[in-house]
Order: structure tokens, then C-alpha cells, then sequence
């Protein structure tokens, strides 16, 4: 079956932009879990959406925003970028909220902010 | 919060077992460890995941003893394919899904 699915792939922005980055669970997947990855900071957990609601969320500024579709599908927008919102955003998709249950990550969308 | 603690950086050699150990003092009861392995700009790829004693697949082993506050990873005969960084997770029940990443393990393999 089709893997996680992140679009796009590459994003460059200026300062005080706006952006929309989107995930697409495998079918049949309906929980969505964002995380920001920077050499500095390494993996961090943005939020994590199950069936179109936000359960969970890490410690990120508000500029930071997500939702998920009746379809499972996740959008995270970063409103006012700034220099240091330039990262790897990767997407983690499982079937259901239960501790075991596996991740499966998306390769992700580099973006960079000048 | 369970935080985790990995070595920075290991240095191994083809064909060599590679055993890199995760310690999590504050798991939960019902927190499940599992590993992770990431190559450059790509996303972290499962490797094994378990809950105590011992797991094998056809990649790894994962030995977590008794008391559960650490675990291993233990690599049989690297590849220089398998030079990428390993990250330990674990899985916050009381939080959801609010998985906790450590710092990642950079395992080199050299020949």
C-alpha cells in the first residue's frame, strides 16, 4: 500500500509568510502527528490529530497550527515565519491512538525561510 | 515526561555488532519503547519496538531488562548501509500520542 505522503516536498519563504504543508496518512490510518526537525533541536512534536480532532500538542507558538479532514488527511500552517521555523516537518501516521501502535513517517517537507 | 538518554555518536566497523543502549528512568507502566532509524533528509524509518525482555525481527534485537529504565538496540553484522542515526522512543501513553524523541544516536560504520 502507498506510504505517507507530504507535500511539497521542498518550500522556500521569506520572512513573514505564510505556509501550508500537507500530509497524507495511509489508508486507513486516522491518527496524524506533526514534528519540526532542526540540526539544533533535533526531532520535536508539533501536535497530533485523531479523527479531525487536536489531542495533543508540544510546546510551539501559536504561529503554529494544524487540522485533519474527514478524510485523514493533516494540513499544519506556520503563519509570520521566521528565520528559525526553516526545518525538515515531517508527518507520522498510525491507525489509532494506542502506544503500540507504529509510526509511519512521510520524507517530509525541507523548508527554508530567508 | 519519560525523557530518554542516548550516547551522541558510535563508530563501528562492517560486520561488526553494534549494541546502542537508550536509558529512560521515569517509562510508565504502560509505555512501549521503540526504535527508529534515520537516514539524511528522509523520515525516521521503524526498526523494532517492544515492552520487556527480549524482541528480535529480521533487523535488530531490543533488550530491555527488568526493571525497564533502559533498553539496547542491538545491530548483528553492520553495513556501511546501516550508518544513520537511531533514535529511542518512548511512548507516552498518558499524553496520547505525545511521542518523545531523544536525541538520536549517530551510528558511522567504517570498513
Amino acid at each position: 500500500k502507498a506510504g505517507v505522503t507530504q507535500t511539497p516536498r521542498y518550500l522556500i519563504k521569506t520572512r513573514g509568510q505564510q505556509v501550508t504543508l500537507s500530509c497524507s496518512p495511509i489508508s486507513g490510518h486516522r491518527s496524524v502527528s506533526w514534528y519540526q526537525q532542526t540540526p539544533g533541536q533535533g526531532l520535536q512534536f508539533l501536535f497530533e490529530y485523531f479523527s479531525e480532532t487536536q489531542r495533543n500538542k508540544g510546546n510551539f507558538p501559536g504561529r503554529f497550527s494544524g487540522r485533519q479532514f474527514s478524510n485523514s488527511r493533516s494540513e499544519m500552517n506556520v503563519s509570520t515565519l521566521e528565520l528559525g521555523d526553516s526545518a525538515l516537518y515531517l508527518c507520522a501516521t498510525n491507525r489509532d491512538r494506542a502506544a503500540q501502535e507504529t509510526q509511519y513517517f512521510g520524507p517530509g517537507t525541507r523548508l527554508l525561510v530567508l | 515526561l519519560a525523557k530518554t538518554t542516548q550516547p551522541i555518536s558510535m563508530d563501528s566497523y562492517e560486520g561488526q555488532e553494534v549494541n546502542i543502549t537508550c536509558s529512560h528512568n521515569n517509562i510508565a507502566t504502560n509505555d512501549y519503547i521503540t526504535w527508529y532509524q534515520q537516514f539524511p533528509s528522509q523520515g525516521p524509518r521503524f526498526i523494532i519496538q517492544g515492552y520487556k525482555t527480549k524482541v528480535t525481527n529480521e533487523v535488530a534485537s531490543l533488550f530491555i531488562p527488568a526493571d525497564r529504565k533502559s533498553s539496547t538496540l542491538s545491530l548483528p553484522r553492520v553495513s556501511l548501509s546501516d550508518t544513520a542515526v537511531y533514535y529511542c522512543l518512548v511512548a507516552e501513553r498518558n499524553y496520547g500520542q505525545n511521542f518523545v524523541f531523544g536525541p538520536g544516536t549517530r551510528l558511522s560504520v567504517l570498513p
